[in-house]
C-alpha cells in the first residue's frame, strides 16, 4: 500500500499521560499536514512541514503540542499531560508542494483520553 | 475568519433520487473550493475542485458541484444517487495558505 499510513489506528490513554502518534506519508511528497476531527465536525488543521520545515502552526496546537519531521519523511505528533478534550481523530494527510491541493490522507489515530 | 457552512447534516435519501448538499463559505478573496468524501471505513479522499474557470465542476462518480459567486456557494449535485454514495461529505474552502476550512460535513445514507 502506498497511501498514508498512521500509527496506531487507536491509543486509549489516561489523563496526564503523554502520546505520540506517528505518520508515514507517500513517498514522494513533500508537504505533510496534520488535522485533528472531532465528533460531528469536519478536520481542523494543527500544523504542516514542508520537507522538515514546520512552516505554520495552528492557534489550536497549544505547547502541549508538538509535531517534527526530523528527516522530511514520516512525521510525529506528541500531546503531552494529555486532557479529555484531547480526545479526537488525528489525521495526517501528504501532498507535493507543487499540487498543493492534492492532499491525500491517512486513516487517521483516534485518541480517547480517559 | 474564514468559514464553511453546510447546512444539512443528515440526509437520508432512496436510490435514484437526486442530490443536492448545501456549502456555503465566508472569505472575501479569491477562493478555491473543494469537496471531500469520506466512505464507510476509508479515507478521507477528494472528490473535486474548483479554482477558476468553468464555475460547473465535475468530478468523479458522477457528482458536479456549482461554484456561485453572488450566493458564496459551492453545492454539490448527483442526478440519481446510488446505494454506494453512502459517505460523510465535506466542503472545503481556501484562499490562498493552502490550507483548507472544512464544514461540518453532511452524512448521507442512501436506501436501496
Amino acid at each position: 500500500d502506498t497511501g498514508v499510513s498512521q500509527d496506531p489506528r487507536h491509543k486509549i490513554t489516561k489523563r496526564g499521560q503523554n502520546v505520540t502518534f506517528r505518520c508515514d506519508p507517500i513517498s514522494e511528497h513533500n508537504r505533510l499536514y496534520w488535522y485533528r476531527q472531532t465528533l460531528g465536525q469536519g478536520p481542523e488543521f494543527l500544523t504542516y512541514f514542508q520537507n522538515e520545515a514546520q512552516l505554520e502552526k495552528s492557534r489550536l496546537l497549544s505547547d502541549r503540542f508538538s509535531a517534527e519531521r526530523p528527516k522530511g519523511s514520516f512525521s510525529t505528533l506528541e500531546i503531552q499531560r494529555t486532557e479529555q478534550g484531547d480526545s479526537a481523530m488525528y489525521l495526517c494527510a501528504s501532498s507535493l508542494a507543487q499540487l498543493v491541493y492534492e492532499q491525500f490522507f491517512g486513516p487517521g489515530t483516534r485518541l480517547t483520553v480517559l | 475568519a474564514q468559514s464553511v457552512s453546510q447546512h444539512n447534516h443528515h440526509v437520508i435519501l432512496s436510490e435514484a433520487a437526486s442530490l443536492e448538499l448545501g456549502c456555503n463559505y465566508s472569505y472575501g478573496g479569491t477562493v478555491n473550493l473543494f469537496w471531500y468524501v469520506q466512505y464507510p471505513g476509508q479515507h478521507l479522499q477528494l472528490l473535486l475542485k474548483y479554482f477558476s474557470g468553468d464555475p460547473l465542476v465535475k468530478g468523479i462518480k458522477g457528482f458536479e458541484a456549482e461554484f456561485i459567486k453572488s450566493k458564496f456557494s459551492f453545492n454539490l449535485r448527483k442526478p440519481s444517487v446510488q446505494w454506494s454514495d453512502t459517505a460523510e461529505y465535506f466542503c472545503a474552502a481556501e484562499g490562498g495558505s493552502y490550507i483548507p476550512t472544512f464544514g461540518r460535513g453532511t452524512s448521507l445514507i442512501v436506501h436501496p
